[in-house]
């Protein structure tokens, strides 16, 4: 099945600064990575995700690139802001089939002030 | 438009008791997954299912653990004689299931304390 590894397990980070959590999976027929905003005691929370069929996309201050030849795949936050501190969670899974996300194991994310 | 709701949102069961969590999903949506989070953990996938169906059920433990989605009604996950060790929050997602635009949107969660 698949396996998705993530890194790095936390990530402190001066307000202002970039920050980038990288991703990769094992199974090729993986076609889809969203990425999720854990806050505490909340629900993930989607904030950006991309198919297999681009490399790069961006919304604001998010982006994620992605290497299918590599299996990897990374998100980047520009200009963070102490709200940005959360855990971020990777996913890969097919959009057909078998659906089910398989997560990594998470980022902790502190923005300093 | 409400998101996906669950209920309750915390339930106290003592061991050997059975916990019964609801799942609504996003209206149009008629994909439902169930994920567990164990405390400091990630997600790990438990179930997936359409209407009266489950499609995917590799996740879920065998015994003691069910699902259902029937065809009026909120999905339920069943636990029957709870332990200790499945207290963890639960959480479903929803989602349209139509092939190239998929997406998952997580309800609040049920968090499960087993005394």
């Amino acid at each position: 099945g698949e396996n998705v590894e993530q890194h790095p397990s936390t990530l402190s980070v001066q307000e202002g600064d970039s920050a980038v959590i990288k991703c990769t999976y094992s199974d090729s027929a993986s076609n889809y990575f969203p990425w999720y905003k854990q806050e505490l005691g909340k629900r993930p929370q989607l904030i950006i995700d991309i198919r297999s069929n681009v490399g790069e996309k961006k919304d604001q201050r998010i982006a994620v690139t992605l290497n299918k030849t590599a299996k990897h795949f990374s998100l980047h936050i520009t200009e963070t802001q102490p709200e940005d501190s959360a855990v971020y969670f990777c996913a890969a899974s097919t959009d057909t089939g078998r659906r089910a996300l398989t997560f990594g194991s998470g980022t902790r994310l502190q923005v300093q002030p | 438009n409400a998101g996906v709701m669950q209920n309750p949102r915390h339930l106290v069961r003592r061991r050997g008791q059975e916990a019964r969590l609801r799942c609504s999903p996003m209206k149009g949506h008629s994909h439902v997954y169930w994920y567990r989070q164990l405390p400091e953990e990630g997600l790990k996938f438990m179930v997936y299912l359409q209407k009266e169906n489950i499609i995917d059920e590799s996740g879920m433990p065998k015994e003691r653990f069910s699902a259902e989605f029937p065809k009026e009604g909120p999905s339920i996950l069943r636990i029957q004689q709870v332990v200790r060790g499945d207290s963890a929050a639960y959480f479903c997602a929803s989602s349209t299931g139509l092939a190239g635009t998929d997406t998952q949107y997580f309800g609040p969660g049920t968090r499960l304390t087993v005394l």
